[in-house]
């Protein structure tokens, strides 16, 4: 069984379109992340929810909106893409009180022309 | 300032040979976590290890343990008798305690290949 999954793995589209990403956890965790891996392999956090609550908003374009509908999704919804969006986004989970654990997705590879 | 640094980009280490990928952090907290991940080819993030900054003894899971130098705000991966499928980005990451929810910052990596 998948403990997270994503999809679409791959995701190929134009500039000025709006995409979304969809995480899904199976463990029970309560705290969910969105991380992006640029070309150079940097990966940095975007977003966290912890009990339907935006914990961290690191500096991301509004553009960005993470959606929640409930404690074992979130999804990443991206508006008007860039090519500078383009990148690897992976999802996690963990428990609030097993933080040291997180469970990474196999990632979303996005590619914008 | 970076929160996370990893000084080797790139290394080449024989098969069966110990190996140190070398992490230093810098944070204002007394609580945090240190973590190293393993990221293949492929291209999933793999958990490897994880050091509490209280935790008195250096973590260690099968051949990868974590030796922890607090003073110097060091939190090296050793790897004990390398294997061709060690081959991959490392990449050491920390936890720091914000409003509830622990995100991690992560260092630039280290590519890591062995060699037969």
């Amino acid at each position: 069984d998948t403990a997270v999954s994503q999809t679409p793995k791959y995701l190929v589209t134009q500039m000025g379109n709006d995409k979304s990403i969809k995480c899904e956890q199976n463990l029970g965790h309560d705290t969910m992340y969105w991380y992006k891996q640029d070309s150079k392999k940097f990966l940095k956090i975007m977003f966290s929810y912890n009990n339907k609550e935006l914990i961290i908003n690191e500096t991301v374009p509004n553009r960005f909106s993470p959606k929640s509908p409930d404690k074992a999704h979130l999804n990443l919804h991206i508006n008007s893409l860039e090519l500078g969006d383009s990148a690897v986004y992976f999802c996690a989970s963990s428990q609030v009180d097993r933080a040291y654990e997180q469970y990474f997705g196999p990632g979303t590879r996005l590619t914008v022309t | 300032a970076q929160k996370i640094t990893q000084t080797q980009p790139g290394m080449f280490v024989q098969e069966k040979e110990a190996v140190t990928l070398d992490c230093t952090y810098d944070t204002s907290d007394q609580s945090y976590g240190l973590f190293w991940y393993k990221q293949p080819s492929s291209g999933e993030m793999i958990f490897l290890i994880y050091q509490g900054s209280y935790d008195e003894q250096n973590a260690t899971e099968g051949r990868y343990s974590l030796n922890f130098q607090k003073a110097r705000k060091s939190a090296n991966l050793v790897i004990s008798a390398s294997q061709l499928g060690d081959s991959a980005m490392y990449f050491c990451a920390m936890r720091e305690v914000r409003g509830g929810a622990d995100g991690l910052t992560f260092g630039k990596g280290t590519h890591l290949i062995i060699q037969p």
